[in-house]
């Protein structure tokens, strides 16, 4: 059991680039969550999955898309990476019956675009 | 948007020390969590709060639900090198499928063997 793993760990782009971040839990988990870091701003979401085949946009979306593959992965994706968009990327997920019933992170893909 | 405000930013204290940090809301929440974030780590859940009142530990933490549902705060007694790390709170007013989380700006917490 993984839990929510991410990859890659590290990518460094160039501004225009595109890349796609992928994220998947072995947890049977039903929603799925992006957030970025940024140092001082605490966690922020980006995008949302509440189940398969639905998603949501949530505090800062522009410049991103998602997909929800299944119910095991959810992917961000930059399609023109911007400098401002270097930042470290979380994927969680929540578990609907658990003890706590709360998101589980990821470990991050630390994101650079020069 | 709603906005949770973190205090201290900041904390550098001796081993063994007690630690007490807070977070305070504009608007209600009717769930608060607490999370710890290790250096290249992402963010670990340490104890959730469901009622307002509610005063929960975990080992050496202790977490309160404020009365107001606008605050919490978290404790940490006779702290060890390991409690190093970012502490964030998370509030949560919505049930439903979305479960989405404000989180705080974090308190970086520094320990001194």
């Amino acid at each position: 059991n993984a839990g929510v793993t991410q990859t890659p760990k590290f990518q460094v782009l160039k501004t225009g680039q595109s890349m796609t971040l992928q994220c998947a839990q072995d947890m049977n988990h039903n929603s799925m969550y992006w957030y970025r870091q940024d140092p001082g701003m605490g966690l922020r979401l980006i995008y949302y999955s509440a189940s398969e085949g639905t998603t949501d946009k949530g505090e800062v979306p522009n410049g991103y898309n998602v997909s929800r593959l299944n119910k095991r992965e959810f992917s961000l994706r930059l399609e023109s990476a911007a400098p401002s968009q270097t930042s470290v990327y979380f994927c969680a997920s929540r578990d609907p019956g658990g003890f706590f019933n709360e998101q589980y992170f990821g470990p991050g893909t630390r994101l650079t675009v020069t | 948007g709603q906005q949770l405000n973190q205090s201290p930013q900041s904390m550098f204290i001796q081993e063994g020390e007690d630690v007490s940090m807070n977070c305070t809301s504009s608007s209600i929440f009717n769930t608060w969590l607490w999370y710890k974030q290790d250096p290249g780590e992402g963010p670990v859940l340490l104890i959730a709060l469901y009622k307002a009142g509610e005063l929960t530990s975990n080992g050496r933490l202790t977490a309160q639900f404020g009365i107001t549902r606008k605050d919490s705060f978290l404790n940490i007694s006779a702290s060890i090198p390991s409690d190093v790390g970012i502490y964030f709170c998370a509030g949560r007013n919505s049930g439903g499928s979305n479960y989405k989380l404000t989180f705080g700006k974090g308190t970086l917490l520094t320990v001194n063997p």
